[in-house]
């Protein structure tokens, strides 16, 4: 069974300087998606960026990447220039290709960002 | 276009109530999915429907009932609720399956006394 760790309970950054969330996961599968989320107080999750497993380039939108290492089955996720809206809590996500449709979460990191 | 819509945000049952969640998306997704959160935890798949008229269970569905009612709505049912339960509940869609990005609505929390 797939599982997804993020071993960063809480983590702080002061306001336009960057972050790195870190996040790994553990498969067997050769094809799959990884996710990072974002769930603001209001509790929405929120889409930030998604990685295939097959594509080596990694992701980018905006002001946040990803560092995706599929060797040693790690995701995470850097933002630049940290904004005080980007303050939520952050879960990585995993999914595989074929026809399992769930996605299993990571237990979160609670992004906090100082002014 | 609103997304995912949830009905409703927030409830309180007492132990052995029933009630139902209800989840619509403007979209056109085909496929819903009903995941509840744990404090201190990731989301956990509940049921999902693949498509208009199929519903499957996912990690933890005891306890809990699904309608796919059109291509739009896809509703939860509790029967019998249980302080287990309380929870907060999402509700998400996607195009189809197979690796779509899921999105999500803003959440129903419910509390069972």
């Amino acid at each position: 069974a797939q599982t997804v760790t993020q071993s960063q309970p809480e983590m702080s950054v002061q306001e336009a300087e960057t972050v790195t969330l870190s996040c790994t996961y553990d498969t067997s599968e050769s094809d799959y998606y990884l996710f990072w989320y974002k769930q603001p107080p209001s509790r929405q999750m929120i889409l930030v960026i998604r990685q295939e497993a097959y594509k080596q380039q990694n992701a980018t939108e905006n002001r946040f990447s990803v560092n995706f290492q599929k060797a040693a089955k790690s995701f995470s996720l850097k933002i630049s220039d940290s904004q005080l809206g980007d303050a939520a809590m952050y879960f990585c996500a995993y999914r595989s290709w074929g026809s399992s449709y769930k996605l299993i979460f990571g237990s979160g990191t609670r992004l906090l960002v100082r002014p | 276009n609103a997304g995912v819509t949830q009905t409703p945000k927030f409830q309180v049952l007492k132990t052995g109530q029933s009630m139902t969640l209800q989840c619509a998306q403007d979209m056109n997704h085909n496929s819903m999915y009903w995941y509840r959160q744990d404090p201190g935890m990731g989301l956990r798949l509940i049921y999902y429907s693949a498509s208009e008229g199929t519903t499957d269970k996912g990690e933890v569905p005891n306890g809990y009932n699904v309608s796919r009612l059109n291509k739009r709505e896809f509703s939860l049912r509790l029967e019998s609720a249980a302080p287990s339960q309380t929870s907060v509940y999402f509700c998400a869609s996607s195009e189809m399956m197979g690796g779509e990005t899921q999105y999500f609505g803003p959440g129903t929390r419910l509390l069972v006394l």
